[in-house]
């Protein structure tokens, strides 16, 4: 069962403009949320976090929202840059007794941002 | 200041062979972790430790085992790999397991078992 979803495999957008990666998550104990982003041939990097009780953070050009309602967060990229292009992993955790700190990701969403 | 390196970082196996893959970190962290990144699956836990001698069962600890002998090390062995076994095997730790969650990554070791 997957907790965390990112249903789009794959996104292009023009260089300049808004890139909205999304995901979805079902486990309700989850109260922390990252995006990291990974090169080929590198290591994922992490980007931008948010926590639970926030519904949005901000970093420079990139953005998380998050909707505990729906169980959703996003990812905007203001504006899009060509070096933006990557795969972008969301992740959830909790940090609850179990203090493990580990991490449960999505899929991965591929982006592309053209010239 | 390496951070977390990985060895080696590719490696061809045949099937019933055994293998270690070495994670080293630079950085004074209690935590690390073992992921492996197929198509289309993201990154799934393998094993983990939250400390020198210690360590547990990820998502998907079959066919795998783990030993933090010191805190800077964490050892994932193949006893006999397979060919489903063929992924790309990321190593990560962090500091604390509190906070901010942030785990840094090494750059992967690709391993294809025939």
């Amino acid at each position: 069962d997957q907790q965390v979803k990112q249903n789009s495999p794959s996104l292009s957008v023009q260089e300049g403009r808004i890139s909205i990666l999304n995901c979805d998550y079902t486990n309700s104990m989850f109260d922390y949320f990252l995006w990291y982003k990974k090169y080929p041939a590198e290591g994922p990097t992490f980007l931008i976090s948010i926590s639970s009780i926030k519904d949005k953070n901000e970093d420079g050009r990139f953005t998380v929202f998050l909707n505990k309602s729906a169980k959703h967060l996003s990812l905007h990229i203001v504006p899009s840059q060509p070096g933006d292009s990557a795969v972008y992993f969301c992740a959830a955790t909790s940090h609850g007794s179990s203090n493990t700190g580990k991490l449960i990701f999505g899929q991965g969403t591929t982006l592309q941002v053209k010239p | 200041n390496a951070g977390v390196t990985q060895t080696p970082k590719f490696r061809v196996l045949k099937t019933g062979q055994s293998m270690t893959l070495l994670c080293a970190q630079d950085m004074n962290h209690e935590y690390m972790y073992w992921y492996r990144q197929d198509p289309g699956m993201g990154l799934r836990l393998i094993h983990y430790s939250v400390g020198e001698g210690t360590t547990a069962k990820g998502e998907v600890p079959d066919g795998y085992n783990v030993s933090r002998l010191k805190k800077q090390n964490f050892l994932l062995g193949l006893e006999s790999a397979a060919p489903s076994q063929t992924s790309v095997y990321f190593c990560a730790s962090r500091f604390l397991a509190g906070g901010s969650g942030t785990q840094y990554f090494g750059p992967g070791t690709r391993l294809l078992v025939l």
